[in-house]
C-alpha cells in the first residue's frame, strides 16, 4: 500500500459542477494534510491545510477529514475551466521532516 | 511576506556534465529547505532536507548532493549528470513555527541529452 494514495484521474466535471477529490493514507498517525494545485509545467502551489476532523471551507474550497477511515478530500464547488490542474494531496507522515506527496489526480473542467 | 527563487528556470545539459541548481528564500529566518524532484508524470520525490546552515539530509542515494552555505540558500549539485536526472526540480520552504506548511518555488525544468 502507498503512504499517500490518489486516483489518477482525469477526473472529468462540466463547469459549474462539484468536483470531488480524494486520497487516503497509510498512517494512522499523521497529524496535519494539504492540498496542493499543480498546473501543467508549473510548481505546486498550496490551496488548503488541514488538522481537525471535519470540514474546513476556503471560498469555493472545502476540505474534509476523516481520522478513523485515514481518508482526506477536497469538494471544488462551482468548477471553472480553470480549476483544471492537477491537485496533489500530502500528508505529514509521523517520523518524517517533509511531507510525504501522493502522485496526484487529474481534474478536466469542460467548458 | 516570504518569496523563494529557484534559477536557471529551465536547463540542458549533456551526459557527463556538472550541475547546479540554486534556491533562495526571502522574508524569513532559519527556514527549513527541501529539494524536490518531479519526473514527468510522476509524483514528487524528496531529495534532501535542510534545518539550518550546513545541515544536510540525504533521502535518496544518487549522485546528486547539496549544500547549504547560508541560512537563506539551498543549492543541489552533480559532479556528473545522467540521463535518468532529467526532470522537474522543485525547492520549497517550511517555517520555524510551522515546520508543516511547505511552499514551492517556481522549479528548474532539466533535461539531460
Amino acid at each position: 500500500q502507498k503512504e499517500v494514495e490518489q486516483n489518477s484521474g482525469p477526473l472529468s466535471v462540466p463547469e459549474g459542477a462539484i468536483a470531488s477529490l480524494n486520497c487516503t493514507y497509510s498512517d494512522r498517525g499523521s497529524q496535519s494534510f494539504f492540498w496542493y494545485r499543480q498546473y501543467s509545467g508549473k510548481s505546486p502551489e498550496l490551496i488548503m491545510s488541514i488538522y481537525s476532523n471535519g470540514d474546513k471551507e476556503d471560498g469555493r474550497f472545502t476540505a474534509q477529514l476523516n481520522k478513523a477511515s485515514q481518508y482526506v478530500s477536497l469538494l471544488i464547488r462551482d468548477s471553472q475551466p480553470s480549476d483544471s490542474a492537477t491537485y496533489l494531496c500530502a500528508v505529514n507522515i509521523r517520523g518524517r521532516r517533509a511531507l510525504t506527496f501522493g502522485s496526484g489526480t487529474r481534474l478536466q473542467v469542460q467548458p | 511576506s516570504q518569496t523563494i527563487h529557484q534559477w536557471p528556470a529551465t536547463l540542458v545539459q549533456p551526459v557527463g556534465s556538472p550541475l547546479s541548481l540554486e534556491c533562495t528564500v526571502e522574508g524569513t529566518s532559519n527556514p527549513n529547505l527541501y529539494w524536490y524532484r518531479q519526473a514527468a508524470g510522476r509524483g514528487l520525490q524528496l531529495l534532501f532536507y535542510s534545518v539550518g546552515i550546513g545541515q544536510i539530509s540525504s533521502e535518496v542515494p544518487q549522485n546528486l548532493s547539496a549544500s547549504r552555505p547560508q541560512d537563506r540558500q539551498f543549492i543541489l549539485s552533480s559532479k556528473k549528470l545522467l540521463l535518468s536526472d532529467s526532470g522537474f526540480y522543485l525547492c520549497a520552504w517550511s517555517g520555524v513555527s510551522n515546520t508543516d506548511t511547505q511552499y514551492f518555488g517556481p522549479g528548474t525544468r532539466l533535461t539531460v541529452l
